[in-house]
């Protein structure tokens, strides 16, 4: 199985500020095939279902602000909020799609500092 | 608009059984993979199962085969998971999923397994 480890576990940040969120898998998540990284981020705001908000380790979900971005390319991937805004509290998960059995990070909590 | 709409869950004494299913809208049912994620109250997401297209083949978490079963029915858009023998750790909001890379989710239903 494709371990996914995220990092770090909890982030506090300011409005406006930068977020980062890291998320490593025990292998590679890069296709020769078709050169894409099966990889997505799912956003999971507190009492609601997970939201995607990036596929192919850097597409962003349409309707998503492009304060969010994403980059990383086999085993190292970064999720970004560029500026951080109040309704950007949340987990944010990171999901291998490359092999089953699918597997998640185990969630990063994002708060407000 | 797609809609993923789970319904069934609910409370069950360990060792019961009970049948989610996920009417799915808003799209074409039979062209996409579909997946059961769970979430255990304050835990993290859990990969439970995905199903073919076609239904031609399903795949499992391994500490869940055997008791977990998933199926489709093309005609009615619906997902469907069958769970047998349920433990008390089997307490979670079971959310219907649509594709391998998820691209949208269900609001989930509430399995409480407890005496």
């Amino acid at each position: 199985d494709i371990v996914m480890t995220q990092s770090p576990d909890s982030l506090a940040v300011s409005l406006g500020e930068r977020a980062t969120i890291n998320c490593k898998s025990s292998q590679s998540l890069l296709s020769r095939s078709d050169n894409k990284n099966y990889l997505a981020w799912h956003q999971q705001k507190p009492g609601q279902p997970p939201k995607v908000v990036i596929f192919w380790a850097s597409t962003r979900e349409s309707g998503v602000p492009d304060r969010f971005s994403a980059s990383g390319s086999g085993t190292d991937f970064t999720l970004t909020i560029s500026s951080l805004q109040a309704e950007d509290v949340a987990v944010y998960y990171c999901q291998q799609y490359y092999s089953v059995p699918i597997t998640f990070g185990q969630g990063t909590r994002l708060e407000i500092k | 608009e797609v809609q993923l709409v789970e319904s069934g869950g609910g409370l069950v004494q360990p060792g019961g059984s009970l049948r989610l299913s996920c009417e799915a809208s808003g799209f074409s049912f039979s062209n996409f993979y579909m997946t059961w994620v769970r979430q255990a109250p304050g835990k993290g997401l859990e990969w439970v199962a995905n199903i073919r297209k076609d239904a031609s083949a399903q795949y499992y978490a391994d500490s869940l085969k055997g008791r977990f079963t998933i199926s489709r029915d093309n005609a009615k858009n619906s997902l469907y998971l069958e769970m047998n023998s349920l433990k008390v750790d089997d307490t979670a909001v079971y959310y219907c999923a649509r594709g391998f890379g998820i691209d949208y989710w269900g609001q989930g239903t509430l399995v409480t397994v407890s005496s």
